[in-house]
């Protein structure tokens, strides 16, 4: 089965500019996850899908920061202004929770760096 | 609030050695727990997990992990490590399959030829 594709696989801005990100689940998962990744740290979620519902977002800075997934496939995840604290990799991740099962299928991630 | 912790930060061994990273959590009840691998630029992979039954859970490429709720623990190990084993080691937990998953720091694992 093809993975977790994620795009742009690096993205360098400067602070205050806004950025993107995209993510396509493999085929079926109906939970989506975005994960933020610090050098040197672990993954800290920021938002959890499933389908087009949002699960838990309760580490994401609203006031920045904004996810979507629309139809429950596709998601994308918005920085607006960036940070020089927002650079990291940013991880989407999806799974199928029906079975119990199931691990987070982890995409490559994006690198950010803010300048 | 669930936690995770990775005493080592780094770990060197050489190859052909044993290994053991250490993973404690916190959690009142019995946790999800996984062991995922990231090697560099490549996204994370899950090693193996545990749910119930059996404490002592068999993964992928050669590594196991044993549950002991006395201690909070769930400790990787591998009787012998090759140096394509040489990356970052997450541990992670979560309430339910469902729930979110709660990663650890990590423990960067470097092998000596």
């Amino acid at each position: 089965e093809a993975g977790v594709a994620q795009s742009p696989r690096y993205k360098i801005i400067e602070k205050r500019q806004s950025v993107a990100f995209w993510c396509n689940p493999i085929s079926g998962h109906a939970t989506l996850y975005w994960y933020q990744q610090i050098l040197g740290q672990g993954p800290k979620l920021l938002i959890q899908f499933q389908n087009n519902g949002v699960v838990d977002d309760s580490q994401l800075p609203k006031d920045r920061f904004s996810a979507e997934r629309l139809k429950g496939v596709d998601s994308t995840l918005k920085i607006q202004p960036a940070k020089l604290e927002d650079s990291a990799v940013y991880l989407c991740a999806s799974s199928f929770p029906r079975d119990s099962n199931s691990p987070l299928h982890f995409g490559n991630g994006t690198r950010l760096t803010v300048t | 609030a669930q936690s995770v912790t990775q005493p080592d930060i780094h770990i060197t061994v050489s190859e052909g050695a044993s290994l053991e990273l250490r993973c404690n959590y916190s959690y009142g009840a019995t946790p999800y727990l996984f062991w995922y691998v990231q090697s560099p630029g490549q996204g994370l992979q899950l090693l193996l997990k545990y749910f119930s039954g059996d404490t002592l859970v068999q993964g992928i490429k050669g590594f196991e992990a044993e549950f002991k709720r006395s201690q909070s623990s769930f400790n990787l190990r591998k009787p012998s490590v090759h140096w394509s084993d040489a990356a970052e080691y997450f541990c992670a937990v979560a309430k339910t399959s469902y729930d979110k998953v709660i990663f650890g720091p990590g423990t960067s694992l470097s092998v000596i030829p």
